[in-house]
Parts: structure tokens; C-alpha cells; sequence
């Protein structure tokens, strides 16, 4: 069965610095990965997503994401964190063979200090 | 493009009522919708997958009758939380996928509190 492990809880950085939240998945063949953020009290955002290719990735509001198969990560970066970028961050690994189901992390809280 | 709409944002309901919370697609036609649960400060927990027209298939220990599932059309799903009691106040989400990648767009979810 598929899994995803997101090993931090919880990360704080100061505005401007950069950031890297750490996802780990397991599953058997190559996987459709996604990144997700959530804003307190609402849905889910797709931030970016990996189905083939190049194994990184651009996604919206500055992010971007590096698939490494020897790993099986997909960790999310940022060059400069906005006290915007504050929120939960969900990463997620999809099951090919089960279309549109999808298996999330723990999540991710950033904390984003002035 | 691909926005989910889901309402109510918040219910408060005496216990033993029953409440219904809707999952529109507006701009595309969802082949797949999602209902999720969610404790605070937890993950996302898959409650049930619906195709239009077909019954909706539960994740192990999801109550089917407890959470009745209808997806009546391309762009409408509804979740029936019946005889709900205060263990059932959470936050749900649901989300709608129109595609075979398992991109999923999420609604803004729905806070029930039952009394």
C-alpha cells in the first residue's frame, strides 16, 4: 500500500529566508506526487504536481519541488518565504492504477516569523 | 479554472438530526469526488470515493449508513451526515477530480458542531 511521511511537524523560519519541507513516499511504481497547502479553516490548494519528466517541478507562488526516485522524496522548496506562506502543507502521492485517489501526509505547519 | 464550491461552511445541528452538505463543481465536470474528515491539527481522512450514477465506495470502518453518499450528477455530490452525534463534529472537505492524474480540487469545507 501506498504511503506518504512528511518528518516535520512543524517548521518556523524567518521572513526572507528560504525553506525545504520534507516528504517521503512509498509505493511501487512511479507516482503521481503532489503538494498541497492549507490556509486555517479552509480547503486544500494544489501547489504543484509530478506525474513524468523533469523531476523538478515549478509551482504556484514561488514554489518548487524535486522528485528523487534513489529517495523516494519529493521535498518542497522556497528561495524566500513570505509572512504569507504561512499555513499547513500536505504532501500527497497518487495511485495510478486507482484513478483519482490520492494519499496525504500528516502535514506540515510553517510557521513564518517577521 | 476547476473551482469547488461547498456549502455550507458551517452547520451547528442538535444531536440525532441529520445534515447535508453539498459539492459543486462549477466550471467542470467531476468524474471522481472525494469526501474527507479532518481533526485539528491531523491529516485527511478519506471517507468515501463517488462516481456519478454509481454507488460510492467507503474507505474501511466509514459507516455507509451512517454517511450516506449521493452523486447525482457530473457536478454535485452530497454527504448526509445522519443521526448525527457530537462524535461527528469535525471538518469536512470534499474535493472533485475530472481526470485519470488524481488531481484534486478541494472545496473550502464544511465545520459541523453537533450539540
Amino acid at each position: 500500500a501506498q504511503s506518504v511521511t512528511q518528518p516535520d511537524i512543524h517548521i518556523t523560519v524567518s521572513e526572507g529566508a528560504s525553506l525545504e519541507l520534507r516528504c517521503n513516499y512509498s509505493y511501487g511504481a512511479t507516482p503521481y506526487l503532489f503538494w498541497y497547502v492549507q490556509s486555517p479553516g479552509q480547503g486544500l490548494q494544489l501547489l504543484l504536481k509530478y506525474f513524468s519528466g523533469d523531476t523538478l517541478v515549478q509551482g504556484i507562488k514561488g514554489f518548487e519541488a524535486e522528485f528523487k526516485r534513489s529517495q523516494s522524496s519529493f521535498n518542497l522548496r522556497k528561495p524566500s518565504v513570505h509572512w504569507s506562506d504561512a499555513a499547513e502543507y500536505f504532501c500527497a502521492v497518487g495511485d495510478n492504477t486507482n484513478a483519482g485517489k490520492s494519499t496525504f501526509g500528516d502535514g506540515t505547519t510553517l510557521t513564518v516569523k517577521p | 479554472g476547476a473551482v469547488v464550491s461547498q456549502h455550507p461552511s458551517w452547520v451547528i445541528c442538535k444531536s440525532g438530526t441529520s445534515v447535508k452538505i453539498e459539492c459543486r463543481s462549477l466550471d467542470f465536470q467531476a468524474t471522481t469526488m472525494f469526501w474527507y474528515r479532518q481533526f485539528p491539527k491531523q491529516s485527511l481522512m478519506l471517507m468515501a470515493t463517488s462516481n456519478e450514477g454509481s454507488k460510492a465506495t467507503y474507505e474501511q470502518g466509514v459507516e455507509k449508513d451512517k454517511f450516506l453518499i449521493n452523486h447525482a450528477s457530473l457536478t454535485l455530490s452530497t454527504l448526509t451526515v445522519t443521526s448525527a452525534h457530537p462524535e461527528d463534529s469535525s471538518f469536512y472537505i470534499c474535493s472533485a477530480s475530472r481526470d485519470s492524474k488524481n488531481i484534486q480540487y478541494f472545496g473550502a469545507g464544511t465545520r459541523l458542531s453537533v450539540l
